[in-house]
């Protein structure tokens, strides 16, 4: 069985501080994807980033970034300066390769203060 | 560009009456993906589409009942409504073979609230 595990539930954090969000994961297929999505109290859910199980390069998308590494089966991901607009649940989450089915961690309340 | 359209986008029924929720994949999508947000809760898979035949199945309740027409358009219906069914309803599409490959893409959801 598929497993996400985000176990911060909540964050808080001054605004322009750095925070970083883990995420861990179990599969039992060798090749996956991983994603970020981002919840803002508006409840839509707003993609951020995949990656693929092959692919470790670790990616920057301006005041984001990602770390994923294989070995500890971790995904995790940075908000450099973070902003009051950052401030949302976050979701981590694995799919299959031919099967988009995704299953989600249990999410990371991220408060930004101003 | 075009994105998945959910419809009503907020919906208040009383319990033990039926709900039905709409999507509308992104073009050329032809795979429906439904989910069930509770509150405080993640997103739970509870039923996919594949060329209009079902394609997988999650914790969706013998209540719940779905299909996805010629259009590709999908229903979800929902039967003898109870309180615990109050929740965000997400739908998602993707291709499996396009260049996106992996990822779904969300409406914005449709809330039920079961009085």
């Amino acid at each position: 069985a598929q497993k996400v595990t985000q176990a911060q539930t909540e964050i808080s954090v001054v605004e322009k501080e750095d925070v970083t969000l883990d995420c861990v994961y179990e599969t039992r297929d060798t090749t996956y994807y991983l994603f970020w999505y981002k919840q803002p109290p508006s409840g839509e859910l707003v993609f951020l980033i995949r990656r693929n199980s092959f692919d470790e390069q670790n990616e920057i998308s301006g005041r984001y970034s990602w770390n994923f590494q294989k070995s500890t089966s971790s995904f995790n991901f940075t908000i450099t300066a973070s902003q009051v607009v950052d401030s949302a649940v976050y979701f981590c989450a694995l799919g299959n390769f031919g099967n988009e089915k995704l299953t989600f961690g249990t999410g990371t309340r991220l408060t930004i203060i101003p | 560009a075009a994105g998945v359209i959910q419809s009503p986008r907020h919906l208040i029924k009383e319990k033990r009456e039926t709900a039905t929720l709409k999507c509308y994949p992104i073009p050329r999508h032809d795979t429906v993906y439904w989910y069930q947000q509770g509150p405080g809760q993640d997103p739970q898979f509870l039923i996919s589409f594949y060329e209009k035949m079902q394609s997988d199945k999650g914790s969706i309740p013998d209540r719940f009942s779905a299909q996805q027409f010629s259009d590709y358009h999908s229903e979800l219906n929902m039967s003898s409504l109870e309180l615990g069914d109050s929740a965000l309803y997400f739908c998602a599409s993707s291709h499996p073979s396009g260049p996106n490959t992996g990822e779904l893409f969300f409406g914005e959801g449709s809330r039920l609230t079961v009085l």
